[in-house]
This record gives structure tokens, sequence and C-alpha cells, in this order.
């Protein structure tokens, strides 16, 4: 049961270098979410996508991208790295379509540094 | 507005202890969702319990119980008998009426010493 699959787990890069972090899930999920966690601020969404080809802003998009690549997989690309992007990257999928309690099921998170 | 405060930033209890973690939300939707999440240092969250809010019923999960009350927009979440591997950061998180997203509480840190 391999849930949701964040890679990859660890990564350092320089200010002003370009990453993508992959996100894949076998649960058969219409909804997919990417958050960032920062201490004292607690999780904040970046992007989310409610359906496969539909992507939205969460509170934190500037300095990110998203492609929600098929029903499975949804990334997250930062373009430009910056030391404030330094943050742990949690994606999360959820069932969406039997009812608006459903929760979303988290990835073991992408600890990303950015010097 | 939709909002979620974990007022309680840390707390520190010793094993075997009980303890509470408060979440309050508001809401002006009569339909809304109420989730807890736990994050232990290993970093992972997991789903811990949801609430629809048409069911004020209490539940109780081995020595975990939530108590929802809509009276005071509470969602109150008890470990009894506390234990060393119960030290975690727990999240409250609601989602309410047509909101695609969930509303996050900051989370209370829980330190359970031997």
């Amino acid at each position: 049961n391999a849930g949701v699959t964040q890679t990859p787990k660890f990564q350092v890069l320089k200010t002003g270098q370009s990453m993508t972090l992959q996100c894949a899930q076998d649960m058969n999920h219409n909804s997919m979410y990417w958050y960032r966690q920062d201490p004292g601020m607690g999780l904040r969404l970046i992007y989310y996508s409610a359906s496969e080809g539909t992507t939205d802003k969460g509170e934190v998009p500037n300095g990110y991208n998203v492609s929600r690549l098929n029903k499975r997989e949804f990334s997250l690309r930062l373009e430009s790295a910056a030391p404030s992007q330094t943050s742990v990257y949690f994606c999360a999928s959820r069932e969406g379509t039997r009812g608006r309690n459903q929760p979303q099921h988290f990835g073991d998170g992408t600890r990303l540094s950015i010097l | 507005a939709q909002k979620v405060t974990q007022a309680q930033t840390e707390i520190s209890v010793v094993e075997k202890e009980d303890v509470t973690l408060d979440c309050v939300y508001e809401t002006r939707d009569t339909t809304y969702y109420l989730f807890w999440y736990k994050q232990p240092p290993s970093g992972e969250l997991v789903f811990l319990i949801r609430r629809n809010s048409f069911d004020e019923q209490n539940e109780i999960s081995g020595r975990y119980s939530w108590n929802f009350q809509k009276s005071t927009s509470s969602f109150n979440f008890t470990i009894t008998a506390s234990q060393v591997v119960d030290s975690a950061v727990y999240f409250c998180a609601l989602r309410a009426g047509n909101n695609r997203k969930l509303i996050w509480g900051l989370g209370t840190s829980l330190a359970v010493n031997p």
C-alpha cells in the first residue's frame, strides 16, 4: 500500500536553480494538493488540483508552478529557487467524489533547502 | 470567514497523564467537516478522525476520544493515559460549505515525558 509517494525526500539547491518535486498516488483519488510547512506557520496550501486537468492557486502560489500530468501524478516546480522557499513540502490526495468529508492523505514530505 | 484556532502551542505532560488538545473553529456554513491529524517526530501526517457538522456524537477509539460541541464551536481531542509514543504535533482542520480547501490550525506540539 504505497498511498502517496513523494520524490525526492531531501534536496539542497542553490539560489536560482530549478527543481521539480514529484508526487504520485495509487488510490485513484481525484483531488491532489501541495502544501509547505514552516515552523510556526502550520500547513499552507500552494496549489491544488480538484480533478485531472484542473489546477488552482492556494494561499502561497508565488514562485511555484504545478502540473497535473494525469490522475496519478501532480508535480510542483520551482523555476528559480529562493532561500525563502526552504521548507518541508507535502503532497496530499483525496478521493473527492464521495463527499466533502473525505480526508486528505499525505506523502512523507520533501525537505528542501535553498542556499 | 473560516478559521481554526489551536490556542495551545505546546503542551508537556508526564506519561500516564490525561491531556486535552483544544480546537475552536469558525464558520457561517451549516454544513462542515472537522478533522484531526497527527504529525509524529518522523514527519509524516496521519489522519486520525473526521466529524460531520450534523453528527455531534462523541467518539472514542482506544485511548483517544473526541468531544464535538457545536454550541461552543469546539472539537477537542483527549488522550487518556498518555504514552511517549503520543508525542507529536496535532493539527485540527475544517472544510466548510463549498470551500474545496482545508483550513488548518497551527498545531499543538505535545511532549509526553517518561
